[in-house]
């Protein structure tokens, strides 16, 4: 099963900030959090990971809670391209990499 | 940038073939993953590899098997393909662990 919980779908206007949540209160102190997200029809594209720390790059941002139980994701000005289903996923210790269902992100116009 | 190539985008097979779906990566990488992926199940993890000749079980490796013979290619292997297998397949290589999952664009396997 997989060890993350995220919301099925979430709106969010283009242009505005996108924040989608995961919960992840099982983590453990050595897995670190990742997100993909999976645009139709291609495999899923790598987006960040962090441990402990917030971490950004060109595309996103990621927050880690001090007690490492949940992170967000922020899409800092959402446009229509990042229409995309959002994986959140915990590295487990024997090298699994278990996917939930994620959160399908509709960016509205 | 990292080439995962999976060696077709759609596939037709019938019922009770012998079926290879082959993954290549460029990177050198040492690990590498099949999932499949249905619609309201998400992706689930067949096999895995840690490195040449290793395989591991995952989530749903009934009626499936792997072959890692060289570093850079793992191929999934349907002894006998049934229609329950009509699915898009995913492979994915990674590096050390805790580094990110590279994928390929996946195969739609249609079984008739």
């Amino acid at each position: 099963d997989a060890k993350t919980t995220q919301p099925p779908s979430m709106d969010c206007a283009e242009g505005r900030a996108a924040n989608l949540p995961c919960n992840h209160s099982t983590i453990s102190g050595n897995e670190y959090v990742y997100w993909y997200r999976q645009i139709h029809s291609q495999g899923p594209q790598y987006i960040i990971h962090g441990l402990k720390n917030n971490e950004t790059n060109e595309m996103a941002s990621l927050i880690i809670t001090e007690d490492r139980k949940s992170s967000t994701l922020i899409l800092p000005h959402a446009t229509l391209r990042d229409t995309a289903v959002y994986y959140c996923i915990v590295s487990n210790r024997d090298d699994k990499i278990i996917f939930g269902k994620g959160t399908r992100l509709h960016i509205l116009p | 940038d990292v080439k995962v190539t999976q060696s077709s985008r759609y596939l037709v097979k019938r019922t009770g073939e012998k079926v290879f779906l082959e993954c290549v990566q460029d990177m050198d990488h040492e690990n590498m993953f099949w999932y499949r992926q249905d619609p309201g199940l998400g992706l689930r993890l067949i096999y895995f590899s840690y490195d040449v000749k290793m395989k591991e079980k995952g989530d749903i490796p009934e009626g499936y098997s792997v072959s890692r013979e060289k570093k850079e290619r793992f191929s999934l292997i349907l002894e006998s393909a049934s229609t329950n297998q009509t699915s898009m397949y995913l492979c994915a290589s990674r590096t050390l662990r805790n580094s990110p999952l590279h994928f390929g664009n996946g195969t739609r396997l249609t079984v008739t």
